[in-house]
Parts: C-alpha cells; sequence; structure tokens
C-alpha cells in the first residue's frame, strides 16, 4: 500500500540553525511528493514539490530530494527563522487517488 | 482568486444536532476533497470529488456523515446526528486533478459538546 512516514517532533531549533524533518515512503509506481506546511490557525499550504527521482523541489529557502533508492523526500533549511514555525507535512500522490499525508512534524523556533 | 472558501469558521453545537459545513472550490478546480485534522489521528481523507462525483468516500467515519457537491462551485458536508467526538477541524481543498498540490481553505473549527 501507500504510506507516508515523517519523524516525530517537535523540532526545537535556535534562529539561523540548519533544519532537516525525514520523510519516506511507500508507494506502488512513481507518485508526486509533496512538502506542505500549516501555520496556527490556517489550513495546509503547499510548500514544494517534486515529480520525479531525483527532481529537487525549493522555495523559500526549503529544499527537498526526490531519492526513489532510499525511498525518502527528506524537507531541509539551511537557516530557519522564528516565521519558519509552524506543522510540516510530507505527503505523496498515488495513481488516481487523493494525496496521502504524513502526521506532521511541529517544528518551534526560537531567537 | 479568493482561494478555497469554508464556512463557517467556527461551530459549536450540542451533541445530536445536524452540522452543515460548507465548502466553495477554486473556479476551474475540477477535483475537492474533505479532509478532517485531529491531535490523534493527524489528517484524514473523508471524501473526494472529481467533476463532481462522488469517487471514494471509504474514509467517511459512518453513515452519520454524508457529502455532497451540487455543482462545480459547491460542495457541503453533514453530519446527522453530531457526537462529541466528531469535534476537529475539517478542511476542505481542491485541485486540478488528484495528482496536482491542492489548495486548501482555512478550515471549520467544529466542537460538539
Amino acid at each position: 500500500g501507500n504510506s507516508v512516514t515523517q519523524m516525530e517532533g517537535p523540532v526545537t531549533l535556535s534562529e539561523e540553525a540548519f533544519l532537516t524533518i525525514n520523510c519516506t515512503y511507500t508507494a506502488t509506481g512513481y507518485p508526486s511528493l509533496f512538502w506542505y506546511v500549516q501555520y496556527p490557525g490556517e489550513g495546509l499550504q503547499l510548500l514544494l514539490k517534486a515529480t520525479k527521482a531525483d527532481d529537487k523541489g525549493s522555495n523559500k529557502g526549503f529544499e527537498a530530494t526526490y531519492r526513489k533508492e532510499t525511498t525518502s523526500f527528506h524537507l531541509e533549511k539551511g537557516s530557519v527563522q522564528v516565521s519558519d514555525s509552524a506543522v510540516y507535512f510530507c505527503a505523496l500522490s498515488p495513481r488516481r487517488t487523493a494525496l496521502i499525508f504524513g502526521k506532521g512534524t511541529t517544528l518551534s523556533v526560537s531567537s | 482568486d479568493a482561494g478555497v472558501i469554508q464556512s463557517p469558521r467556527h461551530e459549536v453545537t450540542e451533541m445530536g444536532q445536524e452540522v452543515t459545513l460548507r465548502c466553495k472550490p477554486i473556479s476551474g478546480h475540477n477535483s475537492l476533497f474533505w479532509y478532517r485534522q485531529t491531535m490523534m489521528r493527524g489528517l484524514e481523507l473523508l471524501i473526494y470529488f472529481n467533476n463532481n462525483v462522488p469517487i471514494d468516500d471509504s474514509g467517511m467515519p459512518e453513515d452519520r456523515f454524508s457529502a455532497k457537491m451540487p455543482n462545480a462551485s459547491f460542495s457541503t458536508l453533514k453530519i446527522q446526528p453530531s457526537e462529541p467526538r466528531d469535534s476537529a477541524v475539517y478542511f476542505c481543498a481542491s485541485s486540478i486533478g488528484t495528482g496536482e498540490g491542492y489548495t486548501f481553505g482555512s478550515g471549520t473549527r467544529l466542537t460538539v459538546v
């Protein structure tokens, strides 16, 4: 079956620290992979995506590379800011059905 | 574009009452999704529509839940009768196709007392 596993949070960092949030997946075929971000009191927003192996998605300083050999799509950012505090969701798109989301990882950045 | 619009933003109701949540997707998007978010279960897909037709409702918890999409610009999720365990944030999302990035609404926070 199709599933997404994310590292459990919360992740607590100081401003300007390096961020990694791990995401691995199980899927049949070759799904697209996504990272979404949810700020307090809001809906999820698409952060970045990758549609095939070795693609790198990037946005607002965040990056993730589609690794087929390790079935991973880890989210990274070189220097986090307080404004990056949010919940981050990894998701995959199986063929002809809805996105499957991980459970989310809470990031808290302090100044 | 105003994005995906959900109403109401907050709903507090008594157990046993009927609750109706509403969603207006982005114009031109042909797929619409209802998700439920709780601390315990995370984000769960309840049902999704493609071109106004329900495609997968296997996530609907039980017969108390029903969803309709009478036209391309409107969908409802109804709970009758409501129970305290239905308390959650309910999100609507829309997209062009099922495999593309979704645009989410701001959600409806439902509290059943």
